[in-house]
């Protein structure tokens, strides 16, 4: 069966540089999220899009922005990236808003390093 | 600060005994509550959730146990196999179609 799929799955960037990550949900999943878990953190909510609308927002910095385009796929994008933005990204989506209705679906991560 | 927290960062079981993963949260706002296992270079996997009106839930090998009073829950694996070695993680939710907020995870260690 399909999974999340999440590109690149590792990215190395200077400081100040900006970083692209992708997501392809589950087909038919209408909802993604993305979290960021820092080494030994846990995975902390940054945003989701339900139906390409912005659903919620957590604590996703300014300068980190994000979309869900017309085939649900979902772009988070870095900008002025800093050391501590050093992290692993995940994408997660279901079918329908909710956690508890519809299983979120983790990706694998992407590892973004910034050098 | 910490909504949801697994106080434990690693757990060490013998293969066959029971394993016990703890979890408390401090919002109580919450009404949704899962566990997720994650395996090395793979994401998070849900494993099995509960619902605030319910105390237990079981699945196979594994059952989650709610006592909102406490706002505590647990994870039982029964018997514990090699294979469930992995990373688990708490999570909850304020509603059914609210975010999922993560607790740090606790490592499980299965020993032969």
């Amino acid at each position: 069966a399909a999974g999340v799929i999440q590109s690149p799955r590792h990215l190395i960037k200077e400081k100040r540089e900006t970083a692209t990550l992708k997501c392809y949900p589950i087909p038919r999943h209408d909802t993604v999220y993305w979290y960021q878990q820092g080494p030994g953190q846990d995975p902390q909510f940054l945003i989701s899009f339900y139906e390409k609308m912005q659903s919620d927002k957590g604590s996703i910095p300014d300068r980190f922005s994000a979309q869900q385009f017309s085939d649900y796929h979902s772009e988070l994008n870095m900008s002025s990236l800093e050391l501590g933005d050093s992290a692993l990204y995940f994408c997660a989506s279901s079918f329908g808003r909710g956690s508890g209705a519809n299983v979120l679906t983790f990706g694998a991560g992407s590892r973004l390093t910034v050098l | 600060d910490q909504q949801v927290k697994q106080n434990s960062p690693s757990l060490s079981v013998q293969e066959g005994r029971i394993s016990i993963l703890n979890c408390d949260y401090t919002n109580s706002m919450f009404d949704y509550f899962l566990w997720y296992k994650k395996y090395p270079a793979e994401g998070p996997t849900f494993l099995i959730s509960i619902s605030s009106i319910k105390d237990k839930n079981e699945d196979g090998r594994f059952t989650v146990f709610l006592n909102k009073s406490a706002k505590h829950l647990s994870l039982h694996i029964v018997p514990s196999q090699p294979g469930d070695s992995a990373v688990y993680f708490c999570a909850a939710s304020a509603n059914r179609d609210d975010k999922i907020i993560f607790g740090k995870g606790t490592r499980l260690h299965i020993l032969p």
